[in-house]
């Protein structure tokens, strides 16, 4: 199985900060990389697709880039609502797997 | 808009088996997409169970393949999930996910996703 692993594993920031989250893979993976957003009780929401495609209805603060073993997700300028565990997912091989989760916390 | 909602036992017995239906509304559980399972246990991360087609097609992760069971009704536009012998190993909130597919031909962009999820229900094993 490819292992994805984020990095760092929680972060406190404020509103309005830039936030970066990154996700190794074990091997490369060309760009079959998506980022979810997951708030407790609520259903995982997909950000990105294909690494670097924002899906339809998200903001475009949120961004992601990379490619091979190395992705990037970032948030331009933070809002109150981005407050939630994010969560990277490989779809290169069987089966897909999924990070370990970066939790961002207020500040 | 897709909507997906679980439903099912929120406590099942150790060595029995556990049965979730994840009901799929705002569209057909006949298009090209994949109808997926994905769990979290208690302070851990997401793990893919399996996932099937309208046609009953399925792909397991291997390391639950001897224990899950898909199937799909069209008529109801519901999938379901069995895992059995569980343990308490197996308590999680389980979720179920369409899984579907991109394809650009003027790029050759492809990529899959899980577009769609369901709120997830937890399911305790415990005696």
């Amino acid at each position: 199985d490819i292992q994805l692993t984020q990095s760092p594993s929680s972060l406190s920031a404020s509103v309005g900060d830039r936030v970066t989250i990154t996700c190794r893979a074990s091997q490369s993976i060309s760009t079959y990389l998506n980022w979810y957003q997951h708030k407790p009780g609520k259903a995982p929401n997909l950000l990105i697709y294909g690494a670097s495609r924002l899906q339809s209805a998200v903001p475009s603060r949120f961004s992601g880039s990379g490619s091979g073993t190395d992705f990037t997700l970032t948030i331009s300028s933070l809002q109150p609502e981005d407050f939630a565990t994010y969560y990277c997912q490989q779809s290169y091989s069987t089966p897909p797997t999924f990070g370990g989760g970066t939790k961002v916390e207020i500040k | 808009q897709v909507q997906l909602q679980e439903s099912g036992p929120g406590l099942v017995k150790p060595s029995g088996t556990l049965s979730l239906t994840c009901a799929v509304s705002g569209g057909s559980i006949s298009s090209s997409d994949w109808w997926s399972w994905v769990r979290q246990p208690p302070g851990r991360g997401l793990e893919w169970i399996g996932e099937i087609y309208h046609s009953g097609s399925t792909i397991f992760n291997p390391s639950l393949r001897s224990r899950v069971t898909l199937s799909v009704d069209k008529s109801k536009n519901q999938f379901s999930l069995k895992l059995s012998s569980v343990t308490a190993a197996d308590t999680a909130v389980y979720y179920c996910a369409r899984k579907t597919y991109y394809f650009e031909r003027s790029t050759y962009f492809s990529a899959q996703s899980f577009d769609y999820w369901g709120q997830g229900t937890l399911v305790t094993v415990s005696s």
